[in-house]
């Protein structure tokens, strides 16, 4: 079993639904971090989280420490948002290193 | 904010050489990571570059095939050496400000093919 799971694996929606992603891992973590990676290859960091809920734009991330859980919100999601997303923990040792999930891949149909 | 750039974005090599894949920070990070992305798979750390002194590699990564330098608190370097096709990847560079930094930067990326 991996540190790190995501579900699901591939998500395919309309325009303008909600989208959620789950993460959950079973490792002690300093904080989890959700990042975002286009077709290039290059990866931008969304949120790194250790509690509680965090927003940006249309971007909700929350954590569950108790239940060792996250979740990524993309609400009235568009095609742009078309990516693979990343959870990753940032380990209790060392909590720079990261373990990362497979990943989510999101495809947005306008 | 910290902008990471890396060189090359993207390089095809022949089986045996070895290749040298740079990565610039435009501030100071504390640390310096490499990871490398196989085909179909997620990240996988290889390394941490250690100012001024020897990187520390993470389990099933040797110095020998993935040398690492860091001179200065803004730059690094990884060489793939003695390439063969089970190197083909993307090889990702990324720093950290901490402690109290909030996000991890990373760079865009080098798309590498071993023939």
């Amino acid at each position: 079993k991996n540190e790190v799971e995501q579900s699901p694996q591939n998500l395919t929606a309309q325009e303008g639904e909600f989208i959620t992603i789950n993460c959950s891992y079973s490792v002690g973590i300093s904080a989890l971090h959700w990042l975002q990676q286009h077709p290039g290859g290059g990866i931008v960091s969304l949120f790194m989280l250790s509690s509680g809920k965090k927003k940006h734009g249309r971007l909700i991330a929350t954590i569950n420490i108790q239940e060792k859980h996250s979740s990524l919100h993309i609400t009235a999601s568009h095609p742009r948002d078309s990516a693979v997303y990343i959870c990753a923990a940032g380990l209790l040792q060392g909590a720079q290193k990261l373990v990362f999930g497979q990943g989510t891949r999101l495809t947005i149909n306008p | 904010s910290a902008v990471i750039s890396q060189k090359p974005s993207r390089d095809i090599c022949q089986r045996g050489t070895s290749l040298t894949i740079q990565c610039q920070v435009d501030s100071q990070v504390t640390m310096m990571f490499w990871y490398r992305q196989q085909p179909g798979q997620s990240l996988t750390l290889i390394a941490t570059a250690n100012q001024g002194s020897e990187a520390t590699y993470e389990s099933g990564f040797v110095i020998d095939k993935f040398p690492i330098s860091r001179p200065n608190l803004t730059f690094s370097t990884l060489t793939v050496s003695n390439m063969s096709p089970e190197d083909s990847s993307i090889y990702l560079c990324s720093g950290y400000k901490g402690p109290f930094a909030d996000t991890q930067y990373f760079g865009p990326g080098t798309r590498l093919t071993v023939l």
